[in-house]
C-alpha cells in the first residue's frame, strides 16, 4: 500500500456534527499536509503540520500528528453541508530537493443538511 | 492576486493525437509541479520543475510525456500519441520562490486541472 492512506473511504455524518479522518504513512516525513477537493475542481490547501509538531489548529480545523505512529488525523468541528468534499493528506518526503507530494486515495465526506 | 491558471479546463482527443496542458503558476513562484489523477484515486507526482530546469522527473513515464517550463510563458505538459489510458485529471501547482535558497517553501497551491478524455 502506499503512503499517505486515509481511513474511512467515506463518512457521512448530519449538519453540525463532527468530522474525524485519519491519515497513516510509512515512511519519515518533513511534513504532512490536508487538502480538500470539491467534485470535479483542484485542490485547496486546509493546513500543514511539521514533523516537529504535534497539533495545529485552524478554524474549525484541529490537525493532529503522530511521528511514532506514522498517522495524523483531521477534525472538522460543527460541520456544514459545505464541508462535503474529498478530503486527502500528503506527505512531503524531500527527497534531492524535490519536494513531491505523496497522496492517499482520500476521504469522501457527505455532511447532510 | 490570481491562483494557479490551467488550461484548457477539459481537452478531448483521439487515441494517437497530441494532447498539450498548460499551466501558469501564481505570481512570483518559480516552482511548478505536475500531478495526475485517475478517478477514485488520489494525486500521482510526474515532475518538478524551476525556469528552464526539470528539476525531479521521477514519476513521468518514460516514453511520450514530457514537460517544460520555459523562461517566459507557462509550464507545458505534453502527451505525445495518447491512449486511453492517459485519461485523467491533470493537475499543476507552484510554490514560491525562497531567494538565496534551493529548497522550495512547503505549501503547494493546486490549480482548477485539465480534465483530459482520450476517445
Amino acid at each position: 500500500s502506499q503512503q499517505g492512506e486515509e481511513d474511512p473511504q467515506a463518512l457521512s455524518i448530519q449538519e453540525g456534527e463532527n468530522a474525524t479522518m485519519n491519515c497513516s504513512y510509512k515512511t519519515s516525513i518533513n511534513n504532512l499536509q490536508w487538502y480538500r477537493q470539491n467534485s470535479g475542481r483542484g485542490l485547496v490547501h486546509l493546513i500543514l503540520i511539521r514533523s516537529n509538531e504535534r497539533e495545529k489548529h485552524s478554524g474549525r480545523l484541529r490537525v493532529t500528528l503522530d511521528t511514532s505512529k506514522k498517522s495524523s488525523s483531521l477534525l472538522i468541528t460543527a460541520s456544514r453541508a459545505a464541508d462535503t468534499a474529498s478530503y486527502f493528506c500528503a506527505t512531503d518526503h524531500s527527497g534531492a530537493g524535490s519536494y513531491q507530494l505523496t497522496f492517499g486515495k482520500g476521504t469522501k465526506l457527505s455532511v447532510i443538511p | 492576486n490570481a491562483g494557479v491558471m490551467q488550461n484548457p479546463r477539459h481537452l478531448v482527443r483521439r487515441r494517437g493525437q497530441e494532447a498539450r496542458l498548460r499551466c501558469s503558476p501564481m505570481k512570483g513562484h518559480s516552482h511548478v509541479y505536475w500531478y495526475r489523477q485517475l478517478p477514485e484515486e488520489g494525486l500521482k507526482f510526474m515532475v518538478y520543475l524551476q525556469k528552464e530546469n526539470i528539476i525531479d522527473e521521477s514519476g513521468m513515464p518514460k516514453e511520450r510525456f514530457s514537460a517544460e517550463f520555459p523562461k517566459e510563458g507557462p509550464s507545458i505538459l505534453r502527451i505525445q500519441q495518447v491512449v486511453r489510458g492517459d485519461s485523467a485529471a491533470y493537475f499543476c501547482a507552484s510554490s514560491p520562490t525562497v531567494p538565496g535558497l534551493y529548497s522550495p517553501q512547503e505549501t503547494q497551491y493546486f490549480g482548477p486541472g485539465t480534465r483530459l478524455l482520450v476517445l
